[in-house]
């Protein structure tokens, strides 16, 4: 059973492109949720989801950022217009019903 | 919203040596799980404490929750160079999401 899958594992995007960051939860995991990881820093818990819904978005930035997680496919971490700030590892986690969460390996985003 | 702070931030011991990492919250937890992340690498659960004063071992790793649930700790025995990493304490909130202390790095020296 494969575990979480994240991609790109690294990305770089100029000041004012989007960003996509894509995670597979594990098989049979209906629950996904995105965080941010800055240098030396905790995690930041961004947003949950599960399949076609927004389950709490409480720690989503207003402005720039979105989420998805489609019926088919992986779910989706989109920000647009990135700045120098939002340089940081994003990681996905799944989970089947709640308790553990299970990280995928992160996508390490740089903005230059 | 709910601030989970953990000390200290860094932890230098000599192989063999002990270790041990503490998390408090000025208001009562539900629940405090334990992550580990390798340097590079990502969290990796360890264990979930729900009930007051509840201890958890794993070989060399004891956890605790603390009576009023307010605090917990993790305590490695004997460390090894395998321990290196940093450790984080979380607690998963109502919808699930989980809010995580600022970890401890454990650093090891030969």
């Amino acid at each position: 059973n494969a575990g979480v899958m994240q991609n790109p594992r690294h990305l770089v995007r100029r000041r004012g492109q989007e960003a996509r960051l894509r995670c597979s939860p594990m098989k049979g995991h209906s629950h996904v949720y995105w965080y941010r990881q800055l240098p030396e820093e905790g995690l930041k818990f961004m947003v949950y989801l599960q399949k076609e819904n927004i389950i709490d978005e409480s720690g989503m930035p207003k402005e720039r950022f979105s989420a998805e997680f489609p019926k088919e496919g992986p779910s989706i971490l989109r920000i647009q217009q990135v700045v120098r700030g939002d340089s940081a590892a994003y990681f996905c986690a799944s989970s089947p019903v709640g308790v553990e969460q299970y990280f995928g390996p992160g996508t390490r985003l740089t903005v230059t | 919203g709910q601030q989970v702070m953990q000390i200290p931030q860094y932890q230098h011991v000599q192989e063999g040596e002990d270790f041990t990492t503490y998390c408090n919250s000025s208001t009562t937890l539900s629940n405090i799980q334990w992550y580990k992340q390798r340097p590079g690498g990502h969290p990796v659960f360890l264990i979930q404490l729900v009930k007051s004063g509840e201890v958890k071992k794993q070989k060399r790793l004891t956890f605790q929750f603390g009576e009023a649930k307010k605090n917990s700790s993790l305590h490695i025995t004997a460390t090894q160079t395998t321990d290196v990493g940093t450790y984080f304490c979380a607690e998963r909130g109502g919808a699930d999401g989980l809010t995580f202390g600022k970890g401890t790095h454990l650093i090891i020296q030969p």
